[in-house]
């Protein structure tokens, strides 16, 4: 089976700029969460979607969005980027329906905002 | 809310030879599970590890193995064996049961290198 992907690996933004981030999961997997990795804060979950809902929500400011299709690819969105904003943005599949909902992660896609 | 803490920021050791990673956490909850994951150079996060709480015999998978100590609240991971591959940052994780649905809180991580 094919991993967990994301796209775009890389990305460099301005502040002000908004950014689309693109997760596909392993197939068969219907729940994507989202986690932001900084050197001060670490990983932090930012949300969860499981068949098109986000069921779960970390404390992001609104600014932070995301939404899942049909097929369990998410995006996450971010508006009015921040310099703080820059960071690594992992995603992660699970099955979503069988605890403990174990999760596996794709490699990231690094953000810069400048 | 949940918390999770590893103490150990950095450790080394030298290949072949066992180091143990500690964690641990603070929850009021009795229905979670625990997780260690394994970050390389490369950034793909990898699952080590999986532990159940209602479970009390501790988690093996290969080289790796589990301390869990329920009362104590105290999660470590020993890595046997130790080899060159396994340098990497060390993140143990926490997932409520129930309707977590999917949260998990990390650790800040351990920096692990193995030396030839």
């Amino acid at each position: 089976k094919a991993g967990v992907t994301q796209t775009p690996r890389y990305l460099i933004k301005t502040r002000g700029q908004q950014v689309t981030l693109s997760c596909s999961p392993i197939s068969g997997h219907r729940s994507v969460s989202w986690y932001q990795q900084t050197p001060g804060q670490g990983l932090q979950f930012l949300f969860e979607y499981f068949s098109e809902t986000q069921r779960n929500k970390g404390n992001f400011p609104g600014r932070f969005s995301g939404r899942q299709f049909s097929n369990s690819r998410s995006e996450m969105n971010v508006s009015t980027l921040e310099l703080g904003d820059s960071a690594l943005y992992l995603c992660a599949s699970s099955l979503g329906f069988q605890q403990p909902y174990e999760q596996y992660f794709g490699p990231g896609t690094r953000l810069t905002v400048t | 809310a949940q918390t999770v803490t590893q103490s150990q920021p950095e450790m080394s050791v030298q290949e072949a030879e066992t180091v143990t990673l500690s964690c641990t956490y603070d929850t009021s909850e009795s229905n979670y599970y625990l997780f260690w994951y394994k970050q390389p150079p490369s950034r793909q996060m990898i699952l080590v590890i999986r532990q159940e709480a209602y479970k009390q015999q501790n988690a093996t998978e290969n080289r790796f193995s589990v301390n869990f100590q329920k009362a104590a609240k105290s999660f470590s991971l020993k890595i046997s064996d130790s080899q060159l591959g396994d340098t990497a940052m060390y993140f143990c994780a926490f997932m409520k049961g129930g309707t977590s649905y999917g949260k998990l809180t990390f650790g800040q991580g351990t920096i692990l290198t193995v030396h030839p």
